[in-house]
């Protein structure tokens, strides 16, 4: 049974960096089927795709247009997880957070999710 | 600005058949296949429908999705008071490389 366990600040102060760590169990970051993403939920946005990396004899990243300038997904295959981190993080930044995996059956099949982190963006 | 478009709310009966409309363009629906989620308060989304018109293991089959050019469609046909929630619609752009989804529809079971 896969489980991603998400960790991270719940409070990011304008202009600075918000970061989340997935814990992967059941399943490996370095899986040559598997992908694995960052997808946010707001109240006036809904659901919105970050972005996701998979390895594929190498590492593969992919970036929603909205945040390609300020994210990065990085896998850690020492602790089996991956992370997101948002630069210059605005008050449009409040969402709660999940990681999802894309377990590869079929094209972007989000079989399974952290239990989402609930971040907002204030001084 | 979401590039996938729904009814912001639907609502029936129980027993009832609801339909929720999804309208994209060619770069997206028109071109890949249509995932829906369902989405419960303090829950993660859950995948409901992929490739446009399959059920995950464990999914009811009273959950139905179809395509038609640039437009998908989820039915559920005998509703029930555990299906109210909120559903997203979802396709990969490949215009925009990006995985978009819709701006949602809250179901309503009265």
């Amino acid at each position: 049974q896969v489980q991603l366990q998400q960790s991270g600040p719940g409070l990011v102060k304008p202009s600075q960096t918000l970061s989340l760590a997935c814990a992967i169990s059941g399943d490996s970051v370095s899986s040559n089927r598997a992908a694995w993403n960052w997808i946010r939920q707001s109240p006036s946005r809904g659901l919105e795709w970050l972005g996701r990396t998979y390895y594929r004899s190498k590492w593969y990243y992919d970036y929603a247009v909205s945040v390609k300038s300020r994210i990065s997904i990085n896998p850690d295959t020492s602790k089996n997880q991956f992370s997101l981190h948002l630069n210059s993080v605005t008050p449009e930044d409040t969402a709660v957070y999940y990681c999802a995996r894309d377990g590869g059956a079929a094209p972007d099949y989000f079989d399974y999710w952290g239990q989402g982190t609930l971040v907002t963006v204030s001084s | 600005q979401s590039v996938l478009t729904q009814p912001p709310s639907a609502s029936g009966t129980p027993g009832q058949r609801v339909s929720i409309s999804c309208s994209g363009s060619s770069s997206n629906i028109g071109s890949s296949t249509v995932n829906w989620f369902q989405h419960l308060p303090e829950t993660a989304p859950k995948l409901l429908i992929y490739l446009t018109n399959q059920r995950p293991s464990g999914v009811p089959d009273r959950f139905s999705g179809s395509k038609s050019g640039t437009s998908a469609s989820l039915a559920i046909n005998g509703l029930q008071s555990e299906d109210e929630a909120d559903y997203y619609c979802a396709a990969w752009d490949v215009s925009l490389h990006d995985y978009v989804f819709g701006t949602g529809t809250k179901v309503t079971v009265l």
